[in-house]
């Protein structure tokens, strides 16, 4: 089936270190995202990236690094930088530029 | 900053009642309006999206949304709703041409159905 997937779907961390997060899709959409989402706060966006090998910044990139080595793949890490990195993130792409965004299911990362 | 507003955080209705949930955007431009549900345990998903044309859209499971540009509105309606409506629910505007980054969301309404 044609879709996008996250893993790992629950992760735990020490502090201090860093994460990655992976995100791999079939779709053939040029566009990922990475959101995060905490309660009472919607959905925020990390990085994008409209093509491989670019990215950009969205509006909580402090903390976080992403690389866009192919289309299908987009992972997200999360570096010992973020101050507040305990949350549950999402990796969506979109074929265009409609606002139209395919979801995985999320992984949920807790720093202990 | 464009905005997009939920009115509703936690809406708790019984089966069958009236629902409605609230969304305004502050953006005077074209835009396109959207709203995904996000079931326990599953992926966020597209339920209805308006793009242009008639404004009354009609999405999955019988939901439905009207768009009233004068407003700024895109409120959700479901004349009856069920326990499987159970979920959160997320109103998003994309802002005028250009790339998703402008795609602006809501803080999501919990939505408690009661059986």
């Amino acid at each position: 089936d044609g879709g996008i997937t996250q893993s790992p779907k629950y992760l735990f961390r020490k502090e201090g270190q860093n994460v990655t997060l992976s995100c791999e899709q079939n779709l053939n959409h040029d566009a990922m995202y990475w959101y995060r989402q905490d309660p009472g706060q919607g959905l925020r966006l990390i990085y994008y990236s409209q093509i491989v090998n670019d990215f950009q910044k969205g509006d909580i990139a402090e903390g976080y690094s992403v690389s866009r080595e192919k289309k299908e793949s987009f992972p997200l890490t999360v570096t010992s930088a973020q101050k507040n990195p305990t949350a549950f993130y999402l990796c969506a792409s979109s074929p265009g530029n409609t606002g139209e965004l395919f979801f995985g299911e999320g992984s949920r990362l807790t720093v202990l | 900053a464009q905005s997009v507003s939920q009115h509703n955080h936690h809406v708790i209705l019984s089966e069958a009642a009236s629902l409605e949930l609230g969304c305004n955007y502050s953006y005077g431009g074209t835009v396109n309006l959207f709203w995904y549900v996000q079931y326990p345990g599953q992926h966020l998903q597209l339920l209805l999206k308006y793009f242009s044309g008639d404004p009354l859209v009609k999405g999955i499971k019988g939901f439905e949304a009207e768009f009233i540009k004068s407003k700024f509105s895109f409120n959700l309606r479901k004349p009856s709703v069920q326990w499987s409506d159970t979920a959160e629910y997320f109103c998003a505007v994309k802002q005028g041409a250009g790339n998703n980054r402008k795609l602006i969301w809501g803080l999501g309404t919990s939505l408690a159905v009661n059986p």
